[in-house]
């Protein structure tokens, strides 16, 4: 069984600049959750996609959005990057047997963005 | 507004000695309870969850309604116990609410 995988490991961009990030779930996941958690802080929740479609999303700005693939692997993309975009993003996949945040989810290692 | 905190951002005891995290909740529904644990240099992962009642690795965590906490307890703390540890809340919209985590540190 394969894990949560995410790319790149890290990431330095400019401000005003967009970012792709990438998440492969874990094997017979179809539900994939993306987090940002910033230095000290708990992660927090950026959406979550279904089935290839959005199932829910945090407080987050529309610049901030997402694919999921026909293989369930998914991607954050964001736009017009700002320095407090600088965090750890994570994703993780889950079975979506029962929903939303109640599955247990499987978390990649995060990809770490600093915006300069 | 739904939320969670945890108090204390470390905390550190002795091998042999009792642990108790603390984790306090605001939903205005039925909630469901998750603790996730980091251990160092490795990725976050689930611990337990209130609806399951399990014990895992020892620890316990019993849902209060009453007193809104879901506080996460050991009788005698082992030195691998030393990770972060994090408290969530499933709240609406599919998503899982985090507290800040506390960081516990077992000193032999």
């Amino acid at each position: 069984e394969t894990g949560v995988t995410q790319s790149p490991t890290h990431l330095i961009k400019t401000r005003g600049q967009q970012v792709t990030l990438r998440c492969s779930s874990q094997s017979g996941h179809n539900t994939v959750s993306w987090y940002q958690q910033a230095l000290g802080q708990g992660p927090q929740f950026i959406f979550q996609y279904y089935r290839e479609e959005e199932n829910g999303r945090g407080n987050f700005p529309p610049r901030f959005s997402g694919l999921q693939f026909p293989n369930y692997s998914s991607e954050l993309n964001v736009n017009a990057l700002e320095l407090d975009d600088s965090a750890l993003y994570l994703c993780a996949s889950s079975a979506g047997l029962a929903g939303g945040g109640t599955d247990t989810q499987y978390f990649g290692p995060g990809t770490r963005l600093t915006v300069l | 507004a739904q939320r969670v905190t945890q108090p204390e951002k470390l905390l550190s005891v002795f091998k042999g000695a009792p642990v108790e995290l603390k984790c306090n909740y605001s939903y205005s529904g039925s909630p469901e309870l998750f603790w996730y644990v980091q251990y160092s240099r490795q990725r976050l992962q689930l611990l337990l969850r209130h609806i399951s009642r399990e014990s895992i690795k020892g620890f316990t965590a019993d849902l209060n309604k009453g007193e809104t906490s879901f506080h996460l307890k050991k009788p005698f703390a082992q030195e691998e116990d030393s990770a972060m540890y994090y408290c969530a809340l499933s709240g609406s919209n599919y998503q899982l609410i985090w507290g800040a985590g506390t960081k516990l540190i077992i000193k032999p």
